[in-house]
């Protein structure tokens, strides 16, 4: 089956700070993958889309200058989390969509802002 | 290592009843999620179990058995929109999730 990877897993950071979150896709191209977030014991939530050679898509609410997502391959997604504060704290997912809009899901990863 | 088991692929008539089956393996529990995803779009949430039983949201309900690593999604009176891929997931004790691959539904009239 395709896999997805992200990295890191666990990031604990500083107030301020700026953290890097990677999205691969290893065994497939993706046009397009997605980036969601979740808070403990509640649904995923939508944070963008992000296509390849183009700028992201946000959701309503997501500001765009803080999660800045860049999707420079087809295998590769990073979102950034900029001047990250402890509200920003929160599990973080990405999902890579393969041809046929089969989307797999990245493992995760968790964000702890002090 | 830790599993999360669902069928890949599932037919089921207009108007009738499936369930969706999903075991895990997994380092601890935190809760289970059933999602649905339409082809080409986001998964969007249908259930969070977390303590043994049947859980009844309308057409859907989700079962779960921590003891057995067992549950399952009911649809009733399925309808062609139905027709998507269940994905289910399990928190850790970590709190990551763990992914089953998916279960593609196919609902014919």
């Amino acid at each position: 089956g395709a896999v997805v990877s992200q990295h890191p897993s666990r990031v604990i950071c500083k107030s301020g700070t700026s953290v890097k979150i990677e999205c691969r896709s290893l065994d497939f191209q993706a046009t397009t993958m997605f980036w969601y977030r979740q808070f403990p014991k509640q649904s995923l939530m939508l944070m963008a889309t992000s296509n390849e050679g183009s700028k992201a898509t946000y959701e309503q609410g997501v500001e765009k200058d803080k999660f800045l997502i860049n999707h420079a391959s087809l295998t590769l997604s990073t979102l950034t989390v900029t001047s990250a504060h402890p509200e920003d704290s929160s599990f973080y997912i990405c999902s890579a969509d393969r041809d046929r809009g089969e989307q797999y899901f990245g493992p995760g990863t968790r964000l702890t802002v002090t | 290592g830790q599993n999360i088991d669902q069928p890949t692929e599932m037919t089921a008539t207009e108007g009738a009843i499936v369930q969706i089956n999903c075991t895990y393996q997994t380092s601890g529990f935190n809760g289970l999620f059933w999602y649905q995803q339409h082809a080409g779009e986001a998964p969007t949430f249908l259930s969070y179990n977390v303590l043994d039983g049947l859980e009844e949201k309308g057409r859907f309900s989700s079962f779960l058995s921590r003891s057995k690593g067992y549950s399952y999604l009911l649809l009733k009176e399925l309808q062609m929109k139905d027709s998507a891929s269940y994905l289910c997931a399990v928190v850790d004790s970590n709190y990551q999730l763990i992914w089953g691959a998916g279960t593609k539904l196919i609902i014919k009239p």
